[in-house]
């Protein structure tokens, strides 16, 4: 069974923290995706990366950078955690050619 | 920026009920999908129709599109109390990289035995 694995599913952290989440897959795909989902907002896309060490901008970029080191594995980080970052951070796989994602659990996260 | 908007942003039905939900776009598509998601969880993949294609079936989903007025809507025949979810449209532009899904802001749905 296909898995996307997110590290934490919940999580506290103070204003002007560092702020690593952790996303791994187990299906070898290329494609991977930061998006948070804020109520009436619905899903945005953050950061996506096509393959190890690529990147691209999504939507709302500012704030948050990523790394992807290994194909498997795709961090989001938060360089100085603010409260207007509280919100759930969903992580998405999928392979190149292919449409559909495949999501992880979703880690909610607050910045007090 | 957002593509798809979905319609009703809430939805309340008796169990064995079918439960419909619309979904409107902009710009021209390649495909657009239908994903669920239970409270609190990450979204699962329910089905997928290309511009080309007018109707779809998966069990008790039927979907549907239609291009000239960009729109689809979801199907769910015989409502359960376990379909209870927040269903989302999600839409790649035509002509854009095969990356970017655009998800519309979701209709809560809620199935009431």
């Amino acid at each position: 069974d296909v898995k996307v694995t997110q590290s934490s599913r919940y999580l506290v952290k103070r204003t002007g923290e560092k702020v690593f989440l952790e996303c791994v897959q187990d299906m070898d795909h290329e494609n991977m995706f930061w998006y948070r989902q804020d109520p009436g907002l619905g899903l945005r896309l953050i950061y996506f990366s096509y393959d190890v060490k690529m990147k691209e901008k999504g939507d709302i970029p500012e704030g948050y950078s990523v790394s992807r080191e290994k194909k498997e594995r795709f961090s989001l980080i938060l360089e100085s955690a603010s409260t207007n970052q509280t919100s759930m951070y969903l992580c998405a796989s999928k392979r190149s050619g292919e449409e559909k994602l495949f999501f992880g659990s979703g880690t909610q996260l607050s910045v007090l | 920026s957002q593509q798809g908007e979905e319609d009703p942003q809430a939805l309340s039905i008796q169990e064995g009920e079918n439960a419909t939900m619309n979904c409107s776009y902009k710009t021209s598509i390649n495909n657009l999908q239908w994903y669920r998601q239970n409270s609190g969880r990450g979204l699962v993949h329910l089905i997928l129709i290309r511009s080309n294609e007018r109707e779809k079936h998966s069990g008790r989903l039927r979907v549907t599109l239609d291009t000239s007025k960009k729109s689809s809507s979801l199907l769910i025949t015989a409502s359960r109390a376990a379909d209870t979810a927040s269903y989302f449209c999600a839409t790649i532009h035509s002509g854009a990289g095969s990356y970017q899904l655009t998800f519309g802001k979701g209709t809560k749905l809620s199935v009431i035995p």
